[in-house]
């Protein structure tokens, strides 16, 4: 049971590249969310999507965007990267809004 | 929005003793307070959680107790193990399906 996957594993950007990071999850889950983690502050939202079909702005989605592909696929979009968006960045999914299962991370580093 | 704040970032226990984390939020509506552990390379994973109409919930080595009219809950590790260094993570939700964590404490077990 693979649980929440995410590629890539790392990544290295130039200021201005664009890349999509991807996200899976084989637990039928109906709810997907994207977090950034950087040193001393937690986890923060991005974007999440309650269902199928929607999406929802989190604490921090300047420079983001994000695709509900199908139930099983949520995808992170940085369309021009930025030094500020160097960071871990973890999907997770929750069948019943509460329990969240996260995947491993996408360490992502823009020079 | 929601704002949890958790208290201490780093704590350093000898092999044996207890660790005590504390968190507290600010929204009166917050009915779910997960714990999560981060080990080193890896996401977040559950490890304990209460809901508001209880005030003490345990697990094995783990407890964590809630005061609601504090606004405050705090997660209990007795005889801690080399394997519970680890960085430990609050959350509160609403009904929202959105989680708000704190910052995060790194706890050492020192053999």
């Amino acid at each position: 049971n693979a649980g929440v996957t995410q590629t890539p594993k790392f990544q290295v950007l130039k200021t201005g590249q664009s890349m999509t990071l991807q996200c899976a999850q084989d637990m039928n889950h109906n709810s997907m969310y994207w977090y950034r983690q950087d040193p001393g502050m937690g986890l923060r939202l991005i974007y999440y999507s309650a269902s199928e079909g929607t999406t929802d702005k989190g604490e921090v989605p300047n420079g983001y965007n994000v695709s509900r592909l199908n139930k099983r696929e949520f995808s992170l979009r940085l369309e021009s990267a930025a030094p500020s968006q160097t960071s871990v960045y973890f999907c997770a999914s929750t069948r019943d809004g509460n329990i969240q299962y996260f995947g491993a991370g996408t360490r992502l580093s823009v020079l | 929005g929601e704002n949890v704040e958790q208290h201490p970032s780093t704590l350093s226990v000898q092999e044996g003793d207890s660790a005590v984390i504390k968190c507290t939020y600010s929204d009166s509506a917050s009915n779910y307070f997960p714990w999560y552990k981060q080990e080193l390379g890896k996401g977040p994973q559950l490890i304990i959680d209460i809901r508001s109409n209880v005030g003490e919930k345990k697990d094995q080595r783990i407890a964590v107790t809630l005061n609601k009219t504090a606004k405050h809950f705090s997660l209990h590790i007795t005889e801690t193990q080399p394997e519970d260094s680890a960085v430990y993570f609050c959350a509160a939700s609403t009904n929202d399906y959105k989680l708000s964590f704190g910052a995060g404490t790194t706890v050492t077990v020192r053999a």
